[in-house]
């Protein structure tokens, strides 16, 4: 079974400038999530999926971050423009399931894209 | 807010060692608990989840304890080998997401 697939995995950009990133999740799988790892933290999540709408966005910072998830599959997180504060590393995660409540359906983790902004 | 830590930041043993990894929570409240592996340059790795009634998990060398009243669970890994090397991470559900700690680096040396 493919794993969760993300690109590009490394990105170095200048300030004030679009990056995007594209997840494809294990197929099948309902739930996509994405997720910002600040060196030295834990991930925190940006926003999930549940099929092609959104559960939740509430850490989102929606001046600058987009999401779009088309057709239930493929996502696509844009930065624009980009600030010194996003250099991260981005992790996409999809689960079978949306991960309510007590739920223990496991969320599959890709490589992470490492974000540089300059 | 529930707020995850982790303790130590950093461990460095000799091959061999039992070791324990620390994770505490300020928010009672949880549904589960989940131990993931970060090795670098890859995605996070689920090795064990705790459902807020049960106390433990096992499996092969790692065991998961969990006490929810006091807010902390610990991960006991035995005999630890260099290939355990990596950053372990400790995430609680309360609500509809996980919550994650910053992370224990080890380092697991010959």
């Amino acid at each position: 079974e493919a794993g969760v697939a993300q690109s590009p995995r490394y990105k170095i950009i200048e300030k004030r400038q679009s990056v995007a990133f594209w997840c494809n999740p294990i197929s099948g799988h309902a739930t996509l999530y994405w997720y910002q790892q600040i060196l030295g933290q834990g991930p925190k999540l940006l926003i999930q999926f549940q099929n092609n709408g959104v559960v939740d966005d509430s850490q989102l910072p929606k001046d600058r971050f987009s999401a779009e998830r088309l057709k239930g599959v493929d996502s696509t997180l844009k930065i624009q423009p980009a600030k010194l504060e996003d250099s991260a590393v981005y992790l996409c995660a999809s689960s079978y399931t949306r991960g309510g409540l007590g739920s223990t359906d496991t969320q599959y983790f890709g490589p992470g894209t490492r974000l540089t902004v300059l | 807010k529930q707020e995850v830590t982790q303790i130590p930041a950093a461990l460095s043993v000799p091959e061999g060692e039992n070791l324990v990894l620390n994770c505490s929570f300020t928010d009672s409240a949880i549904y589960n608990l989940q131990w993931f592996r970060q090795d670098p340059g890859k995605g996070l790795t689920s090795l064990l989840l705790i459902q807020s009634s049960q106390r433990e998990q096992t499996s092969g060398r790692l065991n998961a304890s969990l006490d929810k009243s006091s807010g902390r669970s610990t991960l006991y890994i035995a005999a630890s080998q260099p290939g355990d090397s990596a950053t372990y991470l400790c995430a609680v559900r309360n609500t509809d997401k996980l919550i994650f700690g910053t992370g224990t680096r080890l380092q697991v040396f010959p």
